[in-house]
């Protein structure tokens, strides 16, 4: 099965930008998903890539695939106060599984 | 259009108690997913069902099911609760399982203590 490793904090000033970094395990993964969790809340859906693709970009979010070692990371540019929350990246072949998840915390 | 909806919101039990979790999913969609997340870690899986299918278990003991209906909503049960059962219960919906259709819409969740 699928193992996914993250790393468990990072600091970041407001309107600096935050790389959040995964590893993954399970090379038939289909798809990698990067999910927001607030406080209080379930989880919400930010992007995702395709296995056969290196990039992908949606406003302030850039998703950057390194297939060979198996790397997965999340740009936001510009990070807000807003986007204080739990990151999970996630992947598998059929169900996904998910890290533990990235705690972000964004001061002034 | 409404999100994946799960019901109760909190829920407080006993040990050795039985519960019952409820979830609908988004309209369209025929394949939900239970998630456990205790404090601290990420979401664990526990069943897919798919057609009122068993499509996937996770590791988990016996003490769990699951069941999906013709209108596609899902009741995930747990009987004999532990201690160890405390923890946020997630429910997800997708329009089908694999391919390019299993990307994952989760509800709120279900805070399930047990004292």
């Amino acid at each position: 099965g699928e193992d996914v490793e993250q790393s468990l904090f990072l600091s970041v000033r407001e309107g600096d930008s935050s790389v959040i970094n995964c590893t993954y395990t399970d090379s038939s993964s289909t798809y990698l998903y990067w999910y927001k969790q607030e406080p209080g809340a379930g989880l919400q859906l930010l992007t995702y890539i395709f296995s056969n693709m290196d990039m992908k970009q949606d406003k302030r979010l850039t998703v950057l695939l390194n297939k060979k070692d198996k790397h997965l990371s999340l740009r936001i540019a510009d990070t807000q106060t807003g986007d204080s929350a739990i990151y999970f990246c996630a992947g598998g072949s059929y169900i996904p599984t998910f890290g533990r998840g990235t705690s972000l915390i964004v001061h002034p | 259009d409404a999100g994946v909806t799960q019901s109760p919101t909190h829920l407080i039990k006993t040990r050795g108690q039985q519960v019952t979790l409820r979830c609908s999913p988004i309209s369209g969609h025929k394949s939900v997913s239970w998630y456990q997340q205790v404090l601290g870690q990420g979401p664990q899986f526990i069943f897919q069902y798919y057609e009122k299918e068993e499509r996937g278990r996770g590791n988990f003991p016996d003490r769990f099911s699951a069941r999906q209906f013709p209108n596609y909503s899902s009741e995930l049960n747990v009987n004999a609760l532990l201690l160890g059962d405390s923890a946020l219960y997630l429910c997800a919906s997708s329009l089908e399982p694999g391919r390019d259709k299993e990307k994952l819409f989760f509800g709120s969740g279900t805070q399930l203590s047990v004292l």
